[in-house]
Formats: structure tokens, sequence, C-alpha cells
């Protein structure tokens, strides 16, 4: 039963324009959404994250939305950049305690 | 140098053979988590532990035992190994002293197949 969902696997997006990742959430005690980066051959590296209490979250080319009603956030990169090609991964906890739920990921491929 | 390590990064084994994967880190974190990354499903929690003699099961334990020997070392022990236990596997390190909500550091993964 997977309470983190990202229904889209692939995004493919031209080298400038902005990338959109979707995720959505099952369980309403979630009040810490987290967006982890993976390239090939790594772990997950930390990118970006949102309190519950927040609505936006902005750090450089990278915003984090957070939609509670509709159990839904959102990942923009602006502009996206040949690096930013990689596998995203969101993630949601109910506590301070750091037990993750992860989505399964979306690969993205930025082209020139 | 990287904050997390992990050994092997790749292992090959056979069904019902015990096998051990090795997690190291330098960051002086007390959190440590296990988790399995299999196609599709993202990552799954094996097993935590946030501190030397606190250990806690995660979503998906059966199968796996895990060992604590210092703050920096978390180990993952697979008793006898499965074909369905091939993934890919991570280690992770936190630290919430100040009881703020916390960011996870991963080790680079050690790959897995068991035949």
């Amino acid at each position: 039963d997977q309470q983190v969902k990202q229904n889209s696997p692939s995004l493919s997006v031209q080298e400038g324009r902005i990338s959109i990742l979707n995720c959505d959430y099952t369980n309403s005690m979630f009040d810490y959404f987290l967006w982890y980066k993976k390239y090939p051959a790594e772990g997950p590296t930390f990118l970006i994250s949102i309190s519950s209490i927040k609505d936006k979250n902005e750090d450089g080319r990278f915003t984090v939305f957070l939609n509670k009603s509709a159990k839904h956030l959102s990942l923009h990169i602006v502009p996206s950049q040949p690096g930013d090609s990689a596998v995203y991964f969101c993630a949601a906890s109910t506590d301070s305690w750091g037990k993750l739920q992860f989505g399964a990921g979306t690969q993205v491929v930025v082209t020139p | 140098d990287a904050d997390v390590t992990q050994t092997p990064r790749n292992r090959i084994t056979k069904t019902g053979k015990r096998i051990m994967l090795e997690c190291s880190q330098t960051k002086g974190h007390d959190r440590m988590y296990w988790y399995r990354q299999d196609p599709g499903l993202g990552l799954q929690l094996i097993y935590y532990s946030f501190d030397v003699k606190d250990i806690n099961k995660g979503e998906i334990s059966d199968g796996y035992s895990v060992s604590r020997q210092a703050q920096a070392k978390f180990s993952l022990s697979l008793e006898s190994a499965i074909p369905n236990q091939t993934a890919l596997y991570f280690c992770a390190t936190s630290d919430n002293a100040r009881g703020a909500q916390e960011t996870q550091y991963f080790g680079p993964g050690t790959r897995l197949l068991v035949l």
C-alpha cells in the first residue's frame, strides 16, 4: 500500500524550460515532505523540503509547492539544466522521527 | 571522502548463503537506516537505529537482521539469501539532536544479486 505516489515514471524537458514533478499522498498525517535527487551509481541526495505549515518553499532554481487539501505536492525546476537529469524521489513523514515513505521516483531527462 | 560508505558496492551470492552488508559514517549522526530499492517501488525501510542500543524493524524486516556495532557502524545481514532479495540496498544517517524535522544522508548503495 503505497502512501506516496509519483505517477509519472519519466519526464523529458528541454534545457532552459521548466520541469514540473508531481507527487500525491494518501496519509493526511504526513507533516513533512522532501525531494531527493539520485544519479546512477550514487545514493539519493537531499534537494529541498517543506513542512505542512507552509505551502511553498524555494531554494534557488528549485521550488516545492504543497497543497494539503488535495494531498499533492510538486517540484518546479526553473530553468532546467542538463545536470538536472536524474531520478527524483518524493518522500514524506508523519513526525520528526525520520521514518520516510518514498514514492517510486520520476526519471527526468533534460535535452539540449 | 564520502561521509556514508557502504561495502561491498556489488555482490553476487547464491540462494541460502548468509551475507552481510556494511555501512560506516563519519558524520557523527546517531540515527542510521537500511533501505532497499526495487524497480518501480521507491525505497522501503528495512531497519532503523536511533542509537547504539536502539534497533527497530521497518516495513520489510522479514529475512533480514541488523547489528549496530558502534555509533558509526550499522550492518545488515541476510541470514539465508533468496532471489527476491535481489535489490539495491541503501544505508542512510540522520541527526535529530535538536528535535527538528530532519534530513537523511544516503550512502552510494550496494547492488545485490541472489541467484
